[in-house]
């Protein structure tokens, strides 16, 4: 059972350009959840998605950033016109369920690490 | 909202030694997750607690959470080279799908 699966692992922008992030839950798992490792910065959580519904973004920066889970195919975020500081890690997370359930283990995936220059 | 404390921040331990890792919150913690990450790669499961006063252990990893849900300890015996890492908790706070993160304590071994 293949893990949760992300790419690109890395991925280089210049100012300006779009970055397309994309994450393959663990089988099963219908919750995904984005999540920002700036340098030096613990990680921040961004979105939280089912099958074709953002179900909160509260932590998503509210221009450029967008994320989708299509009935189809994997989960992915979109950065418009990338700017030096959203470089970092961005790491895609999958569960069976949510929330605090005995046995609920969250997966993370490898991560994506953005660079713009 | 607030993010967890986690110390010590760094920690160098001498192979053999026993070690332990802190997690606190002012508030009550529904479900923390302890995890290790090595340097430019992804998070590793490592244990979810959930109930106060829980405790499980995993090889030579064992993870506490306090009867009031808001402290949880990670203690390493015997540690190896394998040990080395960062090692991160997590915990639902208000939001039940939304973690909140300490800063992340990195282990070294010295052999």
């Amino acid at each position: 059972n293949a893990g949760v699966m992300q790419n690109p692992r890395h991925l280089v922008r210049r100012r300006g350009q779009e970055a397309r992030l994309r994450c393959s839950p663990m089988k099963g798992h219908s919750h995904v959840y984005w999540y920002r490792q700036l340098p030096e910065e613990g990680l921040k959580f961004m979105v939280y998605l089912q099958k074709e519904n953002i179900i909160d973004e509260s932590g998503m920066p509210k221009e450029r950033f967008s994320a989708e889970f299509p009935k189809e195919g994997p989960s992915i975020l979109r950065i418009q016109q990338v700017v030096r500081g959203d470089s970092a890690a961005y790491f895609c997370a999958s569960s069976l369920q949510t929330g605090a359930i005995s046995g609920n283990t969250i997966y993370f995936g490898e991560g994506s690490w953005l660079t713009v220059v | 909202s607030q993010e967890l404390e986690q110390s010590p921040q760094s920690l160098i331990v001498q192979e053999g030694k026993n070690l332990t890792i802190n997690c606190t919150s002012s508030k009550t913690l529904y479900g923390l997750y302890w995890y290790k990450q090595k340097y430019g790669e992804g998070l590793i499961f490592l244990m979810m607690l959930q109930k106060g006063g829980e405790e499980k252990s995993h090889e030579k990893i064992t993870a506490k959470l306090d009867e009031k849900k808001q402290q949880s300890s990670l203690h390493i015996t015997a540690s190896q080279p394998s040990h080395a890492g960062i090692y991160l908790c997590g915990a639902f706070e208000d939001s039940n799908y939304q973690l909140i993160w300490g800063a992340g304590t990195k282990l070294i071994i010295k052999p």
